[in-house]
């Protein structure tokens, strides 16, 4: 049971270049979540999904896009990097039904220079 | 504004010294605590939660226990590898209804030395 992968696992980007990190889960949970975790900070909330086609905004979306168009994948978007995006990128997902616990991925470290 | 506050930032254990971290939270109605821990260049991966104060909930050498303002996650008689960074994380009841939302702390690095 592979749970929640993403990918790549390392990226150097340069100022304004552009990327995407993919998610993908396997558990046919309905939502899916993109968080930053920089040192000390803790994980702060990037954009979440209730469902395929339904996105909102978290605590820190600037800079970023996100679509859901399937049940299995998520992708978080960057346009035009900057340093300030320098971070950990973790993707996770839930059942949504009840008080139930996130399950997370390994996480894109993303430099940005 | 919900918060959730850990401490210590860090902590070092000699193996076999039990000790306690503390999760400090404040929220507008608590669903659920969540504590976590995470490994070096891994994901968080999902221990206990715990719903109401007076709750404990144990798995091997951890046990978790919440009041209405905190919660601490006990280490007893701890071995070197369980070193790791434990993170706690709130589900408010206006989170639940908005996609779950957690809100998390910043974490405690616990290091245990043989």
């Amino acid at each position: 049971n592979a749970g929640v992968t993403q990918t790549p696992k390392f990226r150097i980007l340069k100022i304004g270049q552009s990327m995407t990190l993919q998610c993908t889960q396997d558990m046919n949970h309905n939502y899916m979540y993109w968080y930053r975790q920089d040192p000390g900070m803790g994980l702060k909330l990037i954009y979440y999904s209730v469902g395929a086609g339904i996105t909102d905004k978290g605590e820190v979306p600037n800079g970023y896009n996100v679509s859901r168009s399937t049940t299995e994948d998520f992708p978080l978007r960057l346009e035009l990097a900057a340093p300030s995006q320098t971070s950990v990128y973790f993707c996770a997902s839930s059942s949504g039904t009840g008080v139930t616990p996130q399950h997370f991925g390994d996480g894109t470290r993303l430099s940005i220079l | 504004e919900d918060q959730v506050t850990q401490s210590p930032e860090a902590l070092r254990l000699q193996e076999g010294e039990s000790s306690s971290l503390n999760c400090s939270y404040t929220v507008s109605g608590l669903r659920g605590l969540f504590w976590y821990r995470q490994d070096p260049g891994k994901g968080p991966e999902f221990l206990f939660t715990l719903y109401s104060a007076g709750e404990e909930k144990e798995k091997e050498r951890l046990k978790a226990t919440l009041t209405k303002k905190e919660s601490f996650l006990h280490i007893t008689a701890p071995k070197p590898e369980d070193s790791a960074t434990y993170l706690c994380a709130v589900q408010s009841i206006l989170n639940y209804n908005q996609g779950g939302k957690l809100i998390f702390g910043q974490g405690t690095e616990l290091s245990v030395k043989p």
